[in-house]
């Protein structure tokens, strides 16, 4: 079964660091990209950016690009989401996603994510 | 403001259909293929459709996404009140080389 699964429950203060992670199982893991996707309170699903465990390409939602990192250790099967400083806007629930990226003879381009992770809930406050 | 726009919510009977449109433009659901995601209350997003119209193992057949020009629908027959969920639409913008996600269609089946 492929499955993905994140790290726990996180309380940070503002201005602190943190990396949480992503570990797949039950497919190979370099193949595949992994996404990350923001959910705060209440709202609906944001793009933060994809990356390609095998040589770790990583691209970036322009909304995220500086404001996190995104890395991956593909000898342990794990993705990371990371923030140097954070801030109390960095309060939601974050998902990790496997991500199938490809494109067609017609030069459509197809995109989609699953499985999902359970999700990691960051808060942020003082 | 997502660039996909989706109804923010939708309503039906049990039994009865429904249907969820996700409007976009040529850069993205008009020329790339389209995926729908469903949230049940405090859980992660399942893949519901990929490739615009195919379901992955174990998704019912009640479940079926389609497209026309620049926006793509989700349609869910034989309702459930088990299908009460926020649906989500997705795809690729080829001019931004982003993922982009619809805001999201909350469903009550009543």
């Amino acid at each position: 079964e492929v499955q993905l699964v994140q790290s726990g429950t996180e309380v940070k203060k503002p201005g602190e660091s943190l990396k949480i992670s992503c570990k797949g199982s039950g497919y190979i893991f370099t193949n595949y990209w992994i996404g990350w996707v923001r959910q705060m309170p209440g709202k609906g699903l944001e793009w933060m950016g994809i990356i390609y465990p095998d040589d770790s390409d990583t691209r970036y939602s322009p909304s995220f690009q500086g404001q996190v990192t995104i890395s991956a250790d593909k000898s342990i099967s794990t993705a990371y989401l990371q923030w140097s400083s954070l801030k109390a806007s960095d309060t939601a629930m974050y998902f990790c996603a496997r991500h199938y990226f490809g494109v067609d003879g017609s030069g459509s381009e197809d995109s989609w994510f699953g499985p999902w992770g359970q999700g990691t809930l960051v808060t942020v406050s003082s | 403001q997502s660039v996909l726009t989706q109804p923010p919510s939708v309503s039906a009977a049990p039994g009865q259909k429904v249907t969820i449109s996700c409007s976009g433009s040529s850069s993205n659901v008009g020329n790339n293929y389209v995926s729908w995601y469903q949230q049940l209350p405090g859980t992660a997003p399942k893949l519901l459709i990929f490739d615009t119209n195919k379901r992955p193992s174990g998704i019912p057949d009640r479940f079926s996404g389609s497209k026309s020009g620049t926006s793509a629908t989700l349609a869910i027959t034989g309702l459930q009140t088990g299908d009460e969920a926020d649906y989500y639409c997705g795809t690729w913008d080829s001019s931004l080389s982003v993922v982009l996600f619809g805001g999201g269609t909350s469903l009550t089946v009543l």
